[in-house]
């Protein structure tokens, strides 16, 4: 089975703070991806990475930065935590960048920013 | 740009009841189709998968088709269960890099 985790459930910080989400895959997927989920406004995507090293601005970039040194694990930072970014983060991660596979999510991180 | 509707917002059934779940979408070129599960306050779990070329997948009691002329796809539960109560998502892929366009979802309630 794939199993994706993410670093902390909860994370309650403050405003102005530097947030980092950690993300880890342990079967060796090429692709993963950072999205932010809100009422009303569904899953949008932040960021993704197809191979280390390697990334690529999603539909809100804006405010956050990721980080991919190894195959394995896909972090996102937060330079100068707001209150708007308070809101549930979900990593995934898929098998190829061919477009056909599956994505498989973490459980999320429920992002408080005071 | 993709946009996916999925309506309704909120479904509420009595048990043993066969339901369906839709989602509509406004560029029919895309690579695949996913339909997935979310239990409240936890991530996302795959459920059917439809490629492009597929017209429907089936998985236990779920059948997903996909009508891409029509924007189009159906998520059936047959003998619906409480277990079955989630918030139920589809995504599209359009092929650039595996990434999801993902309606805002419908949210299921089975009741006894």
């Amino acid at each position: 089975d794939v199993k994706v985790t993410q670093s902390s459930r909860y994370l309650v910080k403050r405003t102005g703070e530097k947030v980092f989400l950690e993300c880890v895959q342990d079967m060796d997927h090429e692709n993963m991806f950072w999205y932010r989920q809100d009422p009303g406004l569904g899953l949008r995507l932040i960021y993704f990475s197809y191979d280390v090293k390697m990334k690529e601005k999603g539909d809100i970039p804006e405010g956050y930065s990721v980080s991919r040194e190894k195959k394995e694990r896909f972090s996102l930072i937060l330079e100068s935590a707001s209150t708007n970014q308070t809101s549930m983060y979900l990593c995934a991660s898929s098998l190829s960048a061919g477009g056909g596979e599956t994505q498989y999510f973490g459980p999320g991180t429920r992002l408080l920013v005071l | 740009k993709q946009e996916v509707t999925q309506i309704p917002a909120a479904l509420s059934v009595p048990e043993g009841e066969n339901l369906v779940l839709n989602c509509s979408f406004t560029d029919s070129a895309i690579y695949n189709l996913q339909w997935f599960r979310q239990d409240p306050g936890k991530g996302l779990t795959s459920l059917l998968l439809i490629q492009s070329s597929q017209r429907e997948q089936t998985s236990g009691r779920l059948n997903a088709s996909l009508d891409k002329s029509s924007g189009r796809s159906t998520l059936y539960i047959a003998a619906s269960q409480p277990g079955d109560s989630a918030t139920y998502l589809c995504a599209l892929n359009t092929g650039t890099a595996s990434k999801l366009t993902f309606g805002t979802g419908t949210r299921l309630q089975v009741t006894l």
